[in-house]
């Protein structure tokens, strides 16, 4: 089993450029979520998804939008990027709310 | 309000030294916590949970409910423990959501 698995692992944008980071699970787990890794910021949600075609907000959803329409794949969306997003996103699944997050490589994602 | 509080952002000890990273919480109910841990090129992968009482890789973690800690320890570091871990809480009653600290860098030197 592969897991978790994102792609791409790097990319680099121009401010105001768009881009789709996919996330896959293989695990036929129904609950996935996107953070992002900053330095001295530790981990925080983005988005998340408690199954198929459903989604919710986490701490930091601005500047961001998601799409869960297959159980295996989340997909996260920056429609307008920004040097403020530049970070290393990280997309997790779990089972359920009792069973632990499985996290995929990151993604690390620069805008100049 | 859930908070993770990690005071340390770095912390560097000698092999066979004894190692406590510290976690605080702030929770009004009963929480469930976990200690990730990212080792260098390595995704982020769960090294214990309370509830499990569990030892990994030598590493013990209580919850002291009284103190809201959850502080992980070891008794004698290796080199391979350095890495970046991370405390996180999830609110028991089916919340779906992990809130992270900010992380503790562990340096283990030779």
């Amino acid at each position: 089993n592969a897991g978790v698995t994102q792609t791409p692992k790097f990319r680099v944008l121009k401010t105001g450029q768009s881009m789709t980071l996919l996330c896959a699970q293989d695990m036929n787990h129904e609950y996935m979520y996107w953070y992002r890794q900053d330095p001295g910021m530790g981990l925080r949600l983005i988005h998340y998804s408690v199954g198929e075609g459903t989604t919710a907000k986490g701490e930091v959803p601005d500047g961001y939008n998601v799409s869960r329409l297959k159980k295996q794949n989340f997909l996260l969306g920056l429609e307008s990027a920004a040097p403020s997003q530049t970070s290393v996103y990280f997309c997790a699944s779990s089972t359920g709310t009792d069973y632990p997050q499985h996290f995929g490589d990151g993604t690390r994602l620069s805008i100049l | 309000a859930q908070r993770v509080t990690q005071p340390e952002k770095l912390l560097s000890v000698f092999k066979g030294a004894p190692v406590e990273l510290k976690c605080n919480y702030s929770y009004s109910g009963s929480p469930e916590l976990f200690w990730y841990v990212q080792y260098s090129r390595q995704r982020l992968q769960l090294l214990l949970r309370h509830i499990s009482r569990e030892s990994i890789k030598g590493f013990t973690a209580d919850l002291n409910k009284g103190e809201t800690s959850f502080h992980l320890k070891k008794p004698f570091a290796q080199e391979e423990d350095s890495a970046m871990y991370y405390c996180a809480l999830k609110a028991q009653g089916g919340s779906e959501k992990l809130v992270f600290g900010k992380g503790t860098k562990l340096t283990v030197n030779p």
